[in-house]
């Protein structure tokens, strides 16, 4: 089976500063998708950024980028000119040929 | 904006109660999911259509009964339900095939009683 993984269960960054979030994930599959959703405290599950796992090339969407390292099977997500909006849970997660697998998430917080 | 949209926002019920939670898109997806998501944790995948048929049941209880009356529209009906099913339910629709990217509604706070 699947899994995700998101060691940091918590993290910090100035506003207008730079943040990583890890990600690592286990699987035997060659064809799969990865994804970062945002959750504020709204609750909604807000698609940040995607990653097919056949693209060399990382998915960039104006604040955020990725870096995929397939053969480490590591997905991290860089948030660049942190915003108070960003404050938020990240969860990292995974979708092959079955379901959408999460990881536990990070949970993010702007500091002014 | 979400294009996937729940009704209601909040609900509270007795554990004899019988109620429904509703989830519309409008995106063409024939796909749509209900998931359940305590406090501080992901979401857990509960159902899934595809073609408006259940293809996948994740041993819920039986105390939860989806339907899906067309490609638009899913339907959650509880009944009987214990405090610790109080949660965040999630509903999101995608294309079926597994490429395709799942949206996600606003969710649906329950609370039991």
């Amino acid at each position: 089976a699947q899994t995700v993984t998101q060691s940091q269960p918590e993290m910090s960054v100035q506003e207008a500063e730079t943040v990583t979030l890890s990600c690592t994930y286990d699987t035997s599959e060659s064809d799969y998708y990865l994804f970062w959703y945002k959750q504020p405290p709204s609750r909604q599950m807000i698609l940040v950024i995607r990653q097919e796992a056949y693209k060399q090339q990382n998915a960039t969407e104006n604040r955020f980028s990725v870096n995929f390292q397939k053969a480490a099977k590591s997905f991290s997500l860089k948030i660049s000119d942190s915003q108070l909006g960003d404050a938020a849970m990240y969860f990292c997660a995974y979708k092959g040929a079955q379901k959408l697998v999460f990881g536990q998430g990070t949970r993010l917080t702007i500091n002014p | 904006d979400t294009e996937v949209t729940q009704t209601p926002k909040h609900l509270v019920m007795g554990m004899t109660n019988k109620k429904s939670l509703k989830c519309e898109q409008h995106m063409g997806h024939r796909a749509m999911y209900w998931y359940k998501q305590k406090a501080k944790k992901p979401p857990e995948l509960m159902f899934v259509y595809s073609y408006e048929k259940l293809s996948i049941n994740e041993s819920v209880p039986s105390r939860f009964s989806p339907e899906c009356p067309n490609s638009s529209l899913l339907n959650l009906h509880l009944h009987a339900l214990q405090p610790e099913d109080s949660a965040l339910y999630l509903c999101a629709s995608s294309q079926p095939d597994s490429r395709y990217t799942i949206y996600f509604g606003e969710g649906s706070w329950l609370t039991v009683v």
